[in-house]
Order: C-alpha cells, then structure tokens, then sequence
C-alpha cells in the first residue's frame, strides 16, 4: 500500500490551488481517503474523506465550503482544492486511507504530506 | 461534535522508563479510539486502533486501554526511537477528531 501525494506549493492569497494523492497497491473503490491538516508546530485536524467507489464526501463543519475533496478511480488518485487560498491555510496536508466499518474508520496508511505555503 | 482532552502536552522521560498518555472524551466513543505517532518531519503512523489492539509490526512495548470517556497509551520501557508526538483519534462520530498531541521528550 503506497499513498504518495504531490510536492510542496507556493500559492498567492486569492489563488486555486488543487492538491493529490495518488494510492497503489490495494482496492482503490475499497477505503474511503481521508484527509488531514496540520498547521505549523500544530497538532493533526480532521478535514473531510471520500468514498472513491462513488464519490460520497462527508466533511468537518470547519472545512465544509472552504475545501473541496475529488477522486478518479481510473488513476486511483485523491485530491483536495481549493477555489480562493488564505494565508491561514498554510500548513501540511496528509491523505491517509481508511480502514474499519462504516463511518468508524480510522487511518492505517498515510501520505507523506503536502506542504502548501500561502503568501503574498 | 467530540471534544478530545489530551495530556500531558509534554511529558519528559528517559530510556527504560514507563510512560503513560491519557485521552478523555467529552461523550462516550466505545471503543473506537486510534493512537498515532509522529517524528517530526513524518507523517502520522498508526500505532493502536479499537481502544487496544496493536497494529501490525508495532513493538509490544505499546498497549492501550479504555472505553467509553477514557483512554490510555502506555509504552512499558521507553526505546530512544519512542521520543517523538503521540495523538489519539475518535473515530466513532462526524467530525472525526484528534486530540492536542503529547511531545515525548528526553530528559
């Protein structure tokens, strides 16, 4: 199992900016993707998850509006975006898969995260 | 939404020694509880799922308990490689949430 997202952002206040996370080695359709932010010297936040069999989101009340998480099964690949960037989402952003039942999941495989920095 | 109280946010140990991390919820979770570890620079591992089940390939070293409100990681004879930040995670409702974190220092 391999999650391995993409390189470190520079981004301007105001900008788009859409991040990703590409898994192999298991069932893509199988575990929901979630994903997690870390602002710097913080601890670990919640953002939302994703089911990549149909794309179902379920997102945390302080994310929902600001984030949007996307899949494409034909390149197993998780994505988060953004329509207009702040300078308080400057952090690093983790995907991990999920394992469990329904909607008791907890996080067993993780990316190696995803520094974004915003700055004018 | 679960509001997770972890402590200590620092805790000073040294090698061999025994050491505890506890996690309170603001409502009864069960047992579904996850403990992670960090290493600054890393992502997150996942060390403790189900309140006290080891993830594979994880040293028996760590145990956790608890059920319901309170949890807690134990590390039995700390290892130098053990210094680093511990989490735990309620997955039993929307929002998912994790706790502030403990920093596991050398003393």
């Amino acid at each position: 199992v391999q999650l391995v997202q993409s390189g470190a952002e520079v981004q301007k206040p105001g900008e788009s900016l859409r991040i990703s996370c590409k898994t192999s080695g298991y069932s893509f359709t199988s575990y929901w993707i979630t994903w997690v932010r870390q602002m710097p010297g913080k601890g670990l936040e919640w953002m939302g998850r994703i089911d990549p069999a149909n794309s179902d989101t379920n997102y945390s009340p302080s994310f929902q509006g600001h984030v949007t998480i996307s899949a494409d099964k034909s390149i197993t690949t998780a994505y988060l975006q953004w329509s207009s960037l702040r300078a308080s989402d400057t952090a690093m952003y983790y995907c991990a898969r999920e394992r469990g039942s329904s909607g008791h999941d907890y996080f067993d495989f993780w990316g190696q995260g995803a520094l974004v920095t915003v700055s004018s | 939404v679960i509001w997770v109280t972890q402590s200590p946010s620092l805790l000073s140990a040294s090698t061999g020694d025994r050491v505890t991390i506890s996690c309170r919820m603001s409502q009864g979770i069960s047992t579904y509880l996850a403990w992670y570890q960090q290493k600054p620079g890393k992502a997150p591992e996942l060390l403790i799922y189900a309140a006290s089940t080891l993830q594979s390939g994880v040293p028996s070293r760590f145990s956790g308990s608890g059920s319901g409100t309170d949890f807690t990681l134990t590390i039995s004879c700390l290892q130098s490689e053990d210094f680093a930040s511990y989490y735990c995670q309620q997955y039993h409702s929307f929002p998912y949430s994790f706790g502030q974190g403990t920093k596991l220092e050398m003393k």
